[in-house]
């Protein structure tokens, strides 16, 4: 079945700087994808999801890449504040039509002031 | 936006008793999920169900039972609980026509002693 590895388990960085997370999967059949963020004690809330093959979505004050090809998806904060400080969460869907997701084990990002 | 409760938000329970947890979902969604988060793995897929009526086991099934009453409504019961099953549970739903999203409660934290 999926598998989905997510890097790296912990990031901290400075107030301004940039934060990659990245998650390669393993079906080449997968068809949506999604990011998700949790905030300390708190649900998780649906970041962006994307599902073209070699898509960069822009949100505020992050992009999501997705490359199919190498069966890659990243999401980078551009210019990380205190606020983006949470644990973030890649889902890939198993098929097309199931509604099921695999989940990636999560990064835990500290924005440092 | 969807809207998903969970009862109760924290629990406490004896080694051996039984344990249910509610969920509650307001936006017709034909599909729901149990999920469980521990630190290391991310989120594991339990039981899921497609309409009322319906439970599918998911990845982690073993020591878990479902129920789907109505369209609204779905738990997961702990017959006999473990330590091993202390952990923080997410209820989720979703629709296939939505791309497969989910959307999720605010979570159950369980304590087995």
């Amino acid at each position: 079945g999926e598998q989905v590895e997510q890097r790296p388990p912990h990031l901290s960085v400075r107030e301004g700087d940039s934060a990659v997370i990245t998650c390669t999967y393993t079906d080449p059949n997968s068809y949506y994808f999604f990011w998700y963020k949790q905030e300390p004690g708190a649900s998780l809330q649906l970041l962006m999801k994307v599902f073209s093959s070699t898509e960069i979505n822009e949100g505020q004050g992050f992009t999501v890449l997705l490359n199919k090809k190498d069966k890659r998806l990243s999401l980078n904060l551009t210019a990380a504040h205190p606020g983006d400080s949470a644990a973030y969460f890649c889902a890939v869907s198993v098929s097309s039509n199931t509604n099921k997701v695999v989940f990636g084990t999560g990064t835990r990002l500290q924005v440092l002031p | 936006e969807a809207a998903v409760t969970q009862s109760p938000r924290n629990k406490v329970a004896v080694t051996g008793g039984k344990v249910t947890l509610s969920c509650n979902q307001t936006n017709n969604h034909n599909n729901m999920y149990w999920y469980r988060q521990d630190t290391g793995h991310g989120l594991r897929l339990i039981h899921y169900s497609y309409g009322a009526g319906s439970t599918e086991k998911g990845d982690i099934p073993d020591g878990y039972k479902a129920s789907r009453p109505s369209q609204e409504n779905f738990s997961l019961i702990l017959e006999l609980a473990t330590p091993s099953q202390t952990s923080v549970y997410f209820c989720a739903s979703g629709d296939i026509g939505d791309q497969d999203t989910q959307y999720f409660g605010p979570g159950t934290r369980l304590l087995v002693l």
